[in-house]
């Protein structure tokens, strides 16, 4: 299994530009997540999708959209990137009492 | 916001136990501890959870006081790759209710 993969790994993004996160992730969980951590602080929910069709928001979901088509894939939508979403992006996806991470995607907005 | 209270930093010898507390003075009756821990800038990773009784596993244990203000994670022989941010956390239900505050960053010492 290859668990929880992301794309890309870095990317730099002009102000005002969009751009996906690809996650997915073999394990068949029903639960799948993305947060965002920013330098020195911890993991912050930004949203989550409890199954396919299904998603929440968490608690910073302004500026980020999602779609769970798939149980596999849970991309994040930035749109009109700006410099305060500069940060690491982490997928995870896991049954409701245990998560597994992705390897995160550093993101810059200049 | 996180709930729990956790030192910012702890110091353990290579081989010794590592013993992490953390205060969750305001927890419900129904609220679970969970501990995960984050090593360098990976995502992060599941370590444990519990409810009232003690728990443990093949990484840790995790000692709940009666009171259920307050909790322990011990490893019981910390190695050089212990060395990692460590979350405490509180959440009714499921893990998509996790809030990861600041941690404590244990450094393991040869």
């Amino acid at each position: 299994n290859a668990g929880v993969t992301q794309t890309p790994k870095f990317r730099i993004l002009k102000i005002g530009q969009s751009m996906t996160l690809q996650c997915a992730q073999d394990m068949n969980h029903n639960y799948m997540y993305w947060y965002r951590q920013d330098p020195g602080m911890g993991l912050k929910l930004i949203y989550y999708s409890v199954g396919a069709g299904i998603t929440d928001k968490g608690e910073v979901p302004n500026g980020y959209n999602v779609s769970r088509s798939t149980t596999e894939d849970f991309p994040l939508r930035l749109e009109l990137a700006a410099p305060s979403q500069t940060s690491v992006y982490f997928c995870a996806s896991g049954t409701s009492y245990e998560q597994y991470f992705g390897p995160g995607t550093r993101l810059t907005v200049t | 916001d996180a709930k729990t209270t956790q030192p910012p930093s702890m110091d353990c010898a290579e081989g010794r136990a590592a013993n992490l507390p953390c205060n969750h003075s305001t927890i419900s009756g129904n609220e679970y501890v969970y501990w995960y821990r984050q090593i360098h800038s990976q995502g992060p990773q599941y370590i444990i959870h519990g409810l009232k009784n003690n728990e443990t596993n093949e990484m840790a244990s995790l000692i709940i006081t009666e009171d259920r203000k307050s909790s322990t994670l011990i490893l019981p022989h910390a190695t050089l790759r212990d060395t990692a941010v460590y979350y405490c956390m509180e959440t009714q239900g499921g893990s998509e209710k996790l809030v990861f505050g600041k941690g404590t960053k244990l450094t393991v010492n040869p």
